[in-house]
């Protein structure tokens, strides 16, 4: 099983629609687990950490179900600027100071 | 704002060249990365520091060697830079613990002929 496995998309959606992308991991001792978006030719930012209890931010809502070894980002109302690469990533291992695993990224297009 | 800043945006370099690359961090993170970006490949982890003079190898450390001697400073060198070696570069620093993610430098695209 890969460390951070993605469906690569791409998701082609229209403007305001609501998009799911979905994530497992393969290390239940991971701890720490991210969103990040990439656009074209740029550097990935992050977008938002996921918390256990899940979170919220606008309209993106991140879950994690650690039993499955999921995480999930849901984005509600797509707007055009939203397409970009959406990359989940998890710490490789328990405990703090272990580097990142970022998963290859799901693509969406939001289409006017 | 965290700053990551690489030193070239565009780099070209000839087969069997020494090659550095620059990464500089402007808020005191203890750790820093180097990862390289390919089509379909994803981001793979060549090197990492947690502190000044301390390294540890990443996924794919072959050809590459790294030098931290500054807290803020973290440069990537390819020892005989070879075709199989073009790729997008991106270094990272985060904080102790990672908890807050990592901050990227824009990236140094290499390509080696």
């Amino acid at each position: 099983r890969k460390e951070v496995e993605q469906d690569p998309g791409p998701f082609n959606v229209p403007e305001g629609a609501t998009v799911a992308f979905n994530c497992t991991y393969s290390n239940s001792a991971s701890q720490s687990f991210f969103w990040y978006r990439q656009d074209c030719r740029k550097e990935p930012k992050l977008l938002m950490s996921v918390y256990s209890s899940g979170n919220e931010d606008g309209r993106f809502t991140a879950q994690l179900n650690r039993a499955s070894q999921y995480i999930s980002l849901l984005i509600r109302d797509s707007k055009l600027s939203d397409s970009a690469t959406y990359l989940c990533v998890v710490n490789r291992k328990g405990g703090g100071n272990t580097p990142l695993v970022f998963g290859k990224g799901t693509r969406l297009s939001v289409i006017a | 704002d965290v700053k990551v800043t690489q030193s070239s945006r565009y780099l070209v370099k000839r087969t069997g060249e020494k090659v550095f690359l620059e990464c500089v961090q402007d808020m005191d993170h203890e750790n820093m990365f180097w990862y390289r970006q390919d089509p379909g490949l994803g981001l793979r982890l060549i090197y990492f520091s947690y502190d000044v003079k301390m390294k540890e190898k990443g996924d794919i450390p072959e050809g590459y060697s790294v030098s931290r001697e500054k807290k803020e400073r973290f440069s990537l060198i390819l020892e005989s830079a070879s075709t199989n070696q073009t790729s997008m570069y991106l270094c990272a620093s985060s904080l102790t613990g990672g908890v807050y993610g990592y901050t990227f430098g824009s990236g140094t695209r290499l390509t080696v002929v």
